[in-house]
């Protein structure tokens, strides 16, 4: 069965602190894995990964994939309270996505 | 405690027929949302229901779409008379109330043919 579980579940931290969310994932077939902010409705997309070892970066935060441990992280550094959001990771091992349960982050002023 | 359940897992129409895609969210959750993902894009709300309310439909098309969550049973989005544009899949998450983080189904991936 496909997997993807993401920890922490939520997380309170600071302005001005980093914070790295973990996503692990199991599934049978590899395409990519994905994440997302998710702030009210919709989630916005942030990245995608599909290469081991290659960070991608956008600004304060970063994200880098490792395929052969199954897992990815998200960086955000000098977080602000504009960061407070959920992160969903997701993987995409065919046609479908599998979505983690994503981590609450709330960033206090 | 199953998730949220989606069925079917796939589902091909003919233009013109209508699809009907189902959701059944988490025991205990009352608010479901469903999402479109186009090819190469990412994930579109479409509209936010709670049990027999529709909150939020802005993110639907005017013509050809609808959605309810009755009182018993699961959500259902219906697109009548589809046309090969409507091929994406279609994701449902629900939630406990408006607070806490969504769960995700798996989809349901329409093809249009």
């Amino acid at each position: 069965e496909d997997k993807v579980v993401q920890s922490p579940l939520s997380l309170v931290v600071h302005e001005g602190d980093t914070v790295t969310l973990n996503c692990s994932y199991e599934v049978t077939n590899f395409r990519s894995l994905l994440w997302y902010k998710q702030e009210k409705k919709a989630p916005t997309f942030l990245f995608m990964l599909t290469s081991s070892g290659i960070e991608k970066k956008s600004g304060r935060l970063s994200s880098i994939l490792d395929k052969k441990e199954l897992f990815s992280i998200l960086n955000i550094t000098a977080t602000q309270t504009g960061d407070s959001a959920v992160y969903l990771c997701a993987v995409e091992p065919n046609n479908d996505m599998r979505f983690g349960a994503g981590t609450r982050l709330t960033v206090k002023p | 405690n199953a998730g949220v359940m989606q069925n079917p897992r796939h589902l091909v129409r003919r233009r013109g027929q209508e699809a009907r895609l189902r959701c059944s969210p988490m025991k205990g959750h009352s608010h479901v949302y469903w999402y479109r993902q186009l090819p190469e894009e990412g994930l579109k709300f479409m509209v936010y229901l709670q049990k027999e309310n529709i909150i939020d439909e802005s993110g639907m098309p005017k013509e050809r779409f609808s959605a309810e969550f009755p009182k018993e049973g699961p959500s259902i989005l219906r697109i009548q008379q589809v046309v090969r544009g409507d091929s994406a899949a279609y994701f449902c998450a629900s939630s406990p109330d408006r607070r806490s983080g969504y769960t995700f189904g798996s989809g349901t991936r329409l093809t249009v043919v």
